[in-house]
């Protein structure tokens, strides 16, 4: 069974660009959710979708958002990008919502220049 | 706001002895909690997980605690190998969301 997958792996942005992430969850998995990862800060979780809704979302700025689609694939969009945008952004998959593992992609890392 | 601490960025550790990394939380509400190990350019992989209705979970070389009093969890591997170095996260879930502690840098020495 294919794991989660992201593309691209690696991007570089200026500011003021917006940015499309990809992510493919593991087949089946219906639950999706992304998180940023930075230097001392752990993942901080983004949002997260199920069956095309949008059920969960982080302290983050609007200028972050996302959306799933009926095969569960999931993209995450920034725009506007700023300089403290760059980090790792990280998409896991799991089969059903609530406490359960989360399957991880191996991340986009996105620097803003 | 961190519901999640893990205040240990890194710890080192001879092969073969145990490695002991700490998390605390805030929030009593938290009823599942897991562990992540990552790599270097890999996204965590699931090690462990404990539910809040136990007080210890066990697979392989690897122990969870829970101190539900003091809000507090830990992780035990024992015994540590070289291929145990990674980052450790630990998470606390409730209901749809969970939430991740900063991670801590465990090296294994050989």
């Amino acid at each position: 069974k294919a794991g989660v997958t992201q593309t691209p792996r690696y991007l570089i942005k200026t500011r003021g660009q917006q940015v499309t992430l990809s992510c493919s969850p593991i087949s089946g998995h219906r639950s999706v959710s992304w998180y940023q990862q930075t230097p001392g800060q752990g993942l901080q979780f983004l949002f997260e979708y199920f069956s095309e809704t949008q059920r969960n979302k982080g302290n983050f700025p609007g200028r972050f958002s996302g959306r799933q689609f009926s095969n569960s694939r999931s993209e995450m969009n920034v725009s506007t990008l700023e300089l403290g945008d760059s980090a790792l952004y990280l998409c896991a998959s799991s089969l059903r919502q609530g406490p359960e593992k989360l399957f991880f992609g191996s991340g986009t890392q996105l620097s803003v220049l | 706001d961190q519901q999640v601490k893990q205040n240990s960025p890194s710890l080192s550790v001879q092969e073969g002895r145990i490695s002991i990394l700490n998390c605390d939380y805030t929030n009593s509400m938290f009823d599942y909690f897991l562990w992540y190990k990552k790599y270097p350019a890999e996204g965590p992989t699931f090690l462990i997980s404990i539910s809040s209705i136990k007080d210890k979970n066990e697979d392989g070389r690897f122990t969870v605690f829970l101190n539900k009093s003091a809000k507090h969890l830990s992780l035990h591997i024992v015994p540590s190998q070289p291929g145990d170095s990674a980052v450790y996260f630990c998470a606390a879930s409730r209901g749809f969301k969970t939430i991740f502690g900063a991670g801590t840098r465990l090296f294994v020495k050989a």
